[in-house]
């Protein structure tokens, strides 16, 4: 049962131009959603997140959009840039069992900058 | 700069010997997660540990594999009997405050391969 699903796979963009990357979630408890880069035989590294209470964070090329309704969230790049080739993975976090600090994970989309 | 230490990184072993990995958390955290990504999937919580104190064991498998974090020391998964289903990267990750998967850093992961 994936509570976290990440679509597309792959995702080739042009440097310069905008990546967006799109994450579905199926529990109504999760409340607290984040974005983790994974470059090859490393570990993920926390790059931004969203609370439930909020529709959009931002934090400088990168901004996270949330609409609950729809339980969509999406990753914005912009502009991309060639170092920021790598796996993205949308994880979510909530008071699913009172479990407020598991973290659930899609199964990640690769991004491709080109330059 | 120490993050979360895991080793080794690479582990070969072949069916039915035991696997041990091993997590150093950051430096001052005392909760430890332990996740599993098999191939081609996200990353999946496994379980969540305090310094002597198993908290929530709930996505490890309930035959062969456990887990535990001694006063001293580092926290270690151990896999007994391994299969080839058990080939998979295993990541550890850790916090200062209690719960707060959210805000753990990950380790670079311990890649098993059972032959």
């Amino acid at each position: 049962d994936q509570q976290v699903k990440q679509n597309s796979p792959s995702l080739s963009v042009q440097e310069g131009r905008i990546s967006i990357l799109n994450c579905d979630y199926t529990n109504s408890m999760f409340d607290y959603f984040l974005w983790y880069k994974k470059y090859p035989a490393e570990g993920p590294t926390f790059l931004i997140s969203i609370s439930s209470i909020k529709d959009k964070n931002e934090d400088g090329r990168f901004t996270v959009f949330l609409n609950k309704s729809a339980k969509h969230l999406s990753l914005h790049i912009v502009p991309s840039q060639p170092g920021d080739s790598a796996v993205y993975f949308c994880a979510a976090s909530g008071n699913s069992g009172g479990s407020n600090y598991k973290l659930t994970f899609g199964k990640g989309t690769l991004l491709t900058v080109n330059p | 700069n120490a993050g979360v230490m895991q080793n080794p990184r690479h582990l070969v072993r072949r069916r039915g010997q035991e696997a041990r990995l091993r997590c150093s958390p950051v430096k001052g955290h005392s909760h430890v997660y332990w996740y599993r990504q098999l191939p081609e999937e996200g990353l999946k919580f496994m379980v969540y540990l305090q310094k002597e104190n198993i908290i929530d064991e709930s996505g490890m498998p309930k035959e062969r594999f456990s887990a535990e974090f001694p006063k001293e020391g580092p926290s270690i998964l151990r896999i007994q009997q391994v299969v080839r289903g058990d080939s998979a990267a295993y990541f550890c990750a850790s916090s200062f405050q209690p719960g707060q998967g959210t805000k753990a850093f990950f380790g670079q992961g311990t890649r098993l391969t059972v032959v």
